[in-house]
């Protein structure tokens, strides 16, 4: 059973430093989202891919987080110059949309530890 | 602006007996609803979902109401085992308009030997 897997699984970076993580979707899915947890909330949407395509990015997202998932395949979720309050758990999580429901299968995460 | 909430931060029920998570949302024009169950170091696992044309959907021992006038929902656990104690997100959607899954804070079940 191949799910959704993400690497690291752990980072520790100083304030500043750029991190990159990726997420390997499960093979047949089409859909791709990221999330981010922090401690006593729920995952909060942060964009999707359609297989390459980025449709739609929250406003979470600052200029200093960029995406990608070239080919629609595995995706990267790149943050710039870290700060403390990126300090988080990165989920990763796809889909098979069909149109009559929207499951989606989440990965154990990343969790980003900020100096 | 929580669209999705769970008041109960955490919940204990005795092994066997059955555990009613509640989930209350704002949003009317939202019509599909999942359960994501979450142990520790490991990200959300699907549990059950129902859509809004549907009042109760069953899946062994899980079974998830919805009350679309109160904009209120419910998961039941019957009987509760040793092995649901996790933490329990609430999540709603709105199917081929946007895709992206509003998650409650959580429930946290602890269920007592």
């Amino acid at each position: 059973d191949t799910g959704v897997s993400q690497n690291p699984r752990h980072k520790i970076t100083k304030r500043g430093q750029n991190v990159t993580f990726r997420c390997d979707p499960i093979s047949e899915h089409n859909r791709l989202y990221w999330y981010r947890q922090t401690l006593g909330q729920g995952p909060e949407f942060l964009t999707y891919f359609q297989n390459e395509a980025q449709l739609e990015k929250s406003r979470l997202l600052s200029d200093r987080f960029s995406a990608e998932r070239p080919k629609g395949s595995f995706s990267t979720l790149e943050i710039q110059r870290t700060e403390q309050g990126d300090s988080a758990m990165y989920l990763c999580a796809s889909s098979l949309f069909d149109g009559a429901k929207n499951i989606q299968y989440f990965g154990a995460g990343t969790r980003l530890s900020v100096l | 602006d929580q669209q999705v909430k769970q008041n109960s931060p955490s919940l204990s029920v005795q092994e066997g007996r059955i555990s009613i998570l509640n989930c209350d949302y704002t949003n009317s024009m939202f019509d599909y609803f999942l359960w994501y169950k979450k142990y520790p170091a490991e990200g959300p696992t699907f549990l059950i979902s129902i859509s809004s044309i549907k009042d109760k959907n069953e899946d062994g021992r899980f079974t998830v109401f919805l009350n679309k006038s109160a904009k209120h929902l419910s998961l039941h656990i019957v009987p509760s085992q040793p092995g649901d104690s996790a933490v329990y997100f609430c999540a709603a959607s709105l199917l081929n308009r946007d895709d992206k899954i509003i998650f409650g804070k959580g429930t946290r079940l602890h269920i007592l030997p």
